[in-house]
């Protein structure tokens, strides 16, 4: 079965601020990975599919990359609404552990 | 507008059962494989059990094998989940989810539900 490993666990910046997010998968998954986003208290939300493609209606400041077995999540400039658990899933069904980003 | 609607959760005993329901609506509910995903309190997302478009193909993660079935009714637009024997571990919030096919054997989560509480205790 494939792992899925996300790192940080928790971040906080500021509004503005550049944020990345890793996911690591145990085995190559060429760009079979998708990125979800969970606000408090709401339904997980798709942002990206195909490691990079952005699912419609996303803000484009949201972005993915990768290939293989290591990805990025990135938000370009932080927004408040941006506050959100952030998860990747790929082959499987299986769920990264999640990373959890707050404004400073 | 596509809609997915859970219901069916509880209160329920350990070593009990208990159905959930997820009911669709505005998109051709047959063409789409379906998943449950749960989420334990405070914890992350964990998929739980899968069913194509057809149902005539199911799969389980290996802590819900042989407790748990899904199924499907495609005259009614309609995803369930039997739950027997449940456990404390089983207490989450459970969400029906569309899966949505970018490759091959590539898919996504694009339309998910309010989601439903099962909570499993004496």
């Amino acid at each position: 079965d494939i792992q899925m490993t996300q790192s940080p666990s928790s971040l906080s910046a500021s509004v503005g601020d550049r944020v990345t997010i890793t996911c690591r998968a145990s085995q190559g998954i060429s760009n079979y990975l998708a990125w979800y986003q969970q606000k408090p208290g709401k339904v997980p939300k798709l942002l990206i599919y195909a490691a990079s493609t952005l699912q419609s209606g996303v803000p484009s400041r949201f972005s993915g990359s990768g290939s293989g077995t290591d990805f990025t999540l990135t938000i370009s400039s932080l927004q408040p609404e941006d506050v959100a658990t952030y998860y990747c899933q790929s082959r499987g069904f299986t769920f990264g552990p999640g990373t959890k980003v707050d404004i400073k | 507008e596509v809609q997915l609607l859970e219901s069916g959760g509880g209160l329920v005993q350990p070593g009990g059962s208990l159905r959930l329901s997820c009911a669709a609506s505005g998109f051709t509910f047959s063409s789409y494989a379906m998943s449950w995903v749960r989420q334990a309190p405070g914890k992350g997302l964990e998929w739980v059990s899968a069913i194509s478009g057809s149902g005539g193909s199911t799969y389980y993660a290996d802590s819900v094998k042989g407790r748990f079935t899904i199924s499907r009714d495609n005259s009614k637009n309609t995803l369930y989940l039997q739950m027997n024997s449940l456990r404390a571990e089983d207490t989450a919030v459970y969400y029906c989810a569309r899966a949505f096919y970018y490759g091959s054997g590539k898919d996504a989560f694009d339309i998910w539900g309010q989601g439903t509480m099962v909570t499993v205790s004496s």
